[in-house]
């Protein structure tokens, strides 16, 4: 069984510039979540995919979009970079029944991709 | 989203228990209670989750308090690798996990 997978592992932009982040999730699983990670704290949500639709947004602004694909893998993207977008992205699989709650699903984490943003 | 209060840092000596508290004084009746940890340079890692009756695994056991305003993660041997910071999330949704700050626990050998 493959685990969640994220690419690229680092990345170094600069502001104004736009990113995208990919997620392949566990097989099997039909859910993503991205969660932003600063350093010294706790992921913070930014938004949950299921079946292509999103389904569920953080308290992040419009600049981050994100996609899911039939495969159920996964991208995040962020445009107009800005200096606290630098941060660990990660991602989360999770097998959900029903787009509502779930509340026993396990999310099965990837090991994130580092953004640097000068 | 219901809040969880947990101690910023905890020490452990390698093979002996270990008990981590968590707070969660307005949890709603049908919110669960996860754990998960974050071992250095990875993602978080599901560790255990609950309900109302304590429950057990190969990772660790989860003590609820009877009026479930409190948890107990318990890491029966500590071994070194359980160095991380561990998290109790309440979610009555799996729709997102509301991460606080964790407890940083070490290990000390």
């Amino acid at each position: 069984e493959t685990g969640v997978t994220q690419s690229p592992t680092h990345l170094i932009k600069t502001r104004g510039q736009q990113v995208t982040l990919r997620c392949s999730s566990q097989s099997g699983h039909n859910t993503v979540s991205w969660y932003q990670q600063a350093l010294g704290q706790g992921p913070q949500f930014i938004f949950q995919y299921y079946r292509e639709e999103e389904n569920g947004r953080g308290n992040f602004p419009p600049r981050f979009s994100g996609l899911q694909f039939p495969n159920y893998s996964s991208e995040l993207n962020v445009n107009a970079l800005e200096l606290d977008d630098s941060a660990l992205y990660l991602c989360a699989s999770s097998l959900a029944r029903t787009s509502g709650s779930v509340a026993t699903d396990t999310q099965y984490f990837g090991p994130g991709t580092r953004l640097t943003v000068l | 989203d219901a809040k969880t209060t947990q101690p910023n840092s905890m020490e452990s000596n390698e093979e002996e228990p270990v008990h981590l508290p968590c707070n969660h004084s307005t949890i709603s009746g049908t919110d669960y209670i996860h754990w998960y940890r974050q071992l250095p340079s990875q993602g978080p890692e599901y560790v255990i989750h609950g309900l109302t009756s304590n429950v057990n695994n190969r990772m660790a056991s989860l003590a609820i308090a009877e009026d479930r305003k409190s948890s107990t993660l318990i890491l029966h041997r500590a071994t070194l690798r359980d160095a991380a910071v561990y998290y109790c999330i309440l979610g009555g949704s799996a729709r997102q996990l509301t991460f606080g700050s964790g407890t940083q626990l070490t290990v000390l050998p």
